[in-house]
Parts: structure tokens; sequence; C-alpha cells
């Protein structure tokens, strides 16, 4: 089956602890982005990467780093997360320019 | 800055009726795509339909039609005899191809469809 996975689904953590949050495609699809939502605001998009080792910033990327070592993982990183990056998360994949993002089921992340 | 505006923050509908979302957006580009997705309370971001900025002819999906005025920058989608399963949120995209695949979202309209 097509899809895009996220790990975790769920996850409660405190303010400074390290966490990844992991991003699998099996689609074979050259694009791959994260996203957050939050409440009045949509979705923004954090980070986005055109190809293997290809990544760039996007809307609100600060306090994140992404790498792609390979096409079809793409993980988030919050090397100190803080409180205001509680939120609602998403990994998005897509074939190429213009075409549908097909969406991860997720990941609902609070800071304490 | 490329905006995308949703101006009814929650609607309601009886089942079986016509239901209309509105959507704006300002871009200066010619050629873009524009989306709606509909995020039920699952939370999984679903393609309801989708349309090019080149084409006159509104994209049509079954139950669901868009009303695509490239002039006024709208992009208001139709939802004919709504279901129980149409609940959702739904969200207005716009893709505009700075070659980060980035969609710029609406804040997104809460639709209920009451039984």
């Amino acid at each position: 089956e097509a899809q895009v996975t996220q790990n975790p689904r769920y996850l409660i953590t405190v303010t400074g602890k390290k966490l990844t949050v992991t991003c699998s495609q099996n689609m074979n699809h050259e694009y791959m982005s994260w996203y957050r939502q939050d409440p009045g605001l949509g979705l923004r998009q954090i980070y986005y990467s055109m190809n293997v080792e290809v990544t760039d910033k996007g809307d609100v990327p600060e306090g994140y780093k992404v790498s792609r070592k390979e096409k079809r993982n793409f993980p988030l990183i919050l090397e100190s997360p803080s409180p205001n990056q509680t939120s609602l998360y998403f990994c998005a994949s897509s074939p190429g320019v213009y075409n549908e993002q097909f969406f991860g089921p997720g990941t609902r992340l609070t800071v304490l | 800055a490329q905006t995308v505006t949703q101006s009814q923050p929650e609607m309601s509908v009886q089942e079986a009726e016509t239901v209309t979302l509105s959507c704006t957006y300002d871009t200066s580009e010619n050629n873009y795509y524009l989306f709606w997705y509909k995020q039920p309370p699952s939370r999984q971001m679903i393609l309801v339909i989708r349309q090019e900025a080149y084409k006159q002819q509104n994209a049509t999906e079954n139950r669901f039609s868009v009303n695509f005025q490239k002039a006024a920058k709208s992009f208001s989608l139709k939802i004919s005899d709504s279901q129980l399963g149409d609940t959702a949120m739904y969200f207005c995209a716009l893709n505009e191809n700075f070659g980060n695949e980035k969609l710029t979202f609406g804040t997104g309209t809460r639709l209920t469809i009451i039984p």
C-alpha cells in the first residue's frame, strides 16, 4: 500500500530533551516536506527536500533540523524542544512539481 | 506575501443539502495550483480536489466541485448532497512552485453535517 508513515504518533516530552520524528514513504517520491499545524494558523511548512542530500528551509524552520540521506526517509529533529513547539506535525511527499502531496497520519507533540 | 484566506471558521448544513466553502488567495504568479484538503477527526489530510490555474474549466470530483475565478483570486468548494462523512475541517491550499513544493494553507473551515 502506498503510504507515508510517521513515528511516533504521539509524544510527550520535556523542554530540552532531543527528539526525532521519523518519516518514511514507499512511493519513490522526490519531494518531501514537514509541516506543523496550529489552531487558527493552518499548516505551515518547516523544511522541505527536493532529493537526497538536498534540503532547505520553509516558513518556520527555527528550532528544527532535517536530513535526507535516503530517498524514502526524512526525519525531523528537535535538538532542544521548547513549549512553543507543541503542535501537530505532518510529513508529506510528492512525486514532483504541482503534484498531489501525500500526507502522513500526523504526530502530536507536547513539550512540557 | 502569498496568502490564502478562508473567512468562514465554521459552517453547518443539513444532510443532503449543498454547501459552499469560500477561499481567496493572493499570488503574483500566473501559473499555480490550488487544492482543497479535508481533515476528518482522524486528522488525516485527504486531497479533495485540485485546480490548475491555466485551466478555465472548473474541476469536479463526484459531489465536489469548485468555482475558480482567476481574476478575482477566488476558489470556492461546493459540496452537493452532503453526507455525514463530509464532517471535517477543510483547508484551501496554494502551490506556486517556487521549487520547494510548498503548500500555503488557509486557516481552515470546520464543516459539520447535521443528520
